[in-house]
């Protein structure tokens, strides 16, 4: 079983669409969790940290489940710039290094 | 913010050669740095921790001697693939943060190709 897996989609949506994406780890005892975007070709670029009070940032709203070892992000309004790979990324305990889903590709189209 | 700069960018070259790559903390200085591999339409894959003035950890399969680090400065980290083969050929990437528990930051990645 993979540590962290994704749909990897692809997510096909239209502009303005609502789209959610979901992840779920294997270490229960994971501490640290993130959403990563990765552009084709390109560094993958910190979207925001997930809490487990949810967290929300513009049209961005991620939510963490310890109990469910469960992870989500939350697009409203998709921009046609938000075309990406979307990374589910954890920490685990006394550990820095992350480890990386293998994503999950949204494309928005006009 | 925290930058993380990588270089070179790009890099093709014959098979055999020793190819470096380095990776600087641009404003922040990082006593841990990590390399990952990413093969096309993969996850990244962590290669190895790299320390400052000590030995980096590797990762389970990651051979040691292939892939040499050396993390000499709290600012600077370099990877050297040694004798490159084409099945090295690969996307490379270095992360760093300012702490433990501080998100990571990534250079610009190396795509490396090797003919």
């Amino acid at each position: 079983r993979k540590e962290v897996e994704q749909d990897p989609g692809p997510f096909n949506v239209p502009e303005g669409a609502t789209v959610a994406f979901n992840c779920t780890y294997s270490n229960s005892a994971s501490q640290s969790f993130f959403w990563y975007r990765q552009d084709c070709r390109k560094e993958p670029k910190l979207l925001m940290s997930v809490y487990s009070s949810g967290n929300e940032d513009g049209r961005f709203t991620a939510q963490l489940n310890r109990a469910s070892q469960y992870i989500s992000l939350l697009i409203r309004d998709s921009k046609l710039s938000d075309s990406a790979t979307y990374l589910c990324v954890v920490r685990g305990t006394g550990r820095r290094a992350l480890t990386f889903g293998s994503g999950t590709r949204l494309q928005v189209q006009p | 913010g925290a930058v993380v700069s990588q270089h070179p960018s790009r890099v093709i070259c014959k098979s055999g050669t020793s190819v470096k790559i380095e990776c600087r903390s641009l404003d922040f200085q990082a006593t841990t740095m990590f390399w990952y591999r990413q093969f096309p339409k993969k996850s990244l894959m962590l290669m190895a921790t790299s320390n400052e003035g000590s030995k980096a950890t590797y990762e389970q399969g990651v051979e040691k001697d292939k892939f040499l680090i050396n993390h000499a400065s709290l600012t600077l980290s370099t990877l050297t693939v040694t004798s490159a083969h084409p099945e090295d050929s690969s996307f490379y990437i270095c992360s760093a943060s300012v702490g433990a528990n501080q998100p990571q930051h990534f250079g610009d990645g190396t795509r490396l190709s090797i003919l």
